[in-house]
């Protein structure tokens, strides 16, 4: 298995632009979490999902956040505008139902200017 | 609200040292615990996990757990300069799936 891929690795973007962060899990993984990591704050988890839906937003920042996961294949996660304090490491991660651990994608670095 | 922590260190070890990293949390109803290691620049990498009370030993690296007083550790014997990175602490907390995680501690080990 290749593992969880996420894209781009690197993303720079002017501030008020919109941001779309992809994802693709392992398959067979039932859960997917979208996390955010600076010095600061360290990993946050933003939202995660089971079987594709949506089950504790509760770590999205604001409203300029959205995630979306269509099928058990592809998540999104989408930042509408914006802003130099979102400039962090965004990692993707997934796990089997029953526990185990996570296993983290490669990670998206986001710098808004 | 459920915590994990961790000191920030950097804790700093001599090569070939027993490196000691130590974790607390605040929820009772955690079952399970795993640690992850995050080089710098890189994505966390799960190297062991813990579900019950007592040592948890595979190669270099000894996991230990202790419920009663709601304390996970991490020994890393034979330290390398390899092993410098950032060791992450984490459990399940709340609804099946939600693992908490501590800021992490750094380790340095010197040549």
């Amino acid at each position: 298995d290749a593992g969880v891929i996420q894209s781009p690795r690197h993303e720079v973007t002017e501030m008020g632009q919109e941001v779309t962060l992809r994802c693709k899990p392992i398959s067979g993984h039932d859960y997917l979490f979208w996390y955010r990591q600076t010095m600061m704050r360290g990993l946050e988890l933003l939202i995660y999902f089971n079987n594709n839906v949506p089950i504790d937003d509760s770590g999205m920042p604001e409203d300029r956040f959205s995630a979306k996961m269509p099928n058990a294949s592809f998540s999104t996660l989408k930042i509408q505008p914006s802003e130099p304090r979102d400039s962090a490491v965004y990692f993707c991660a997934s796990s089997p139902t029953g526990g185990g651990g996570y296993t983290f994608g490669s990670g998206t670095r986001l710098t808004v200017v | 609200q459920k915590e994990v922590e961790q000191n920030s260190g950097p804790l700093s070890v001599p090569e070939g040292a027993i490196a000691s990293l130590n974790c607390t949390y605040s929820d009772r109803g955690s079952q399970s615990f795993f640690w992850y290691r995050q080089y710098s620049g890189k994505s966390p990498e799960l190297i062991m996990f813990i579900y019950s009370n007592g040592d948890k030993e595979d190669g270099r690296f000894t996991a230990q757990l202790n419920k009663a007083s709601q304390y996970v550790s991490l020994l890393i014997r034979d330290s390398q300069p390899s092993d410098s990175a950032t060791y992450l602490c984490a459990g399940y907390g709340g609804s099946q799936g939600n693992l908490i995680f501590g800021k992490g501690t750094k380790l340095s080990v010197k040549p």
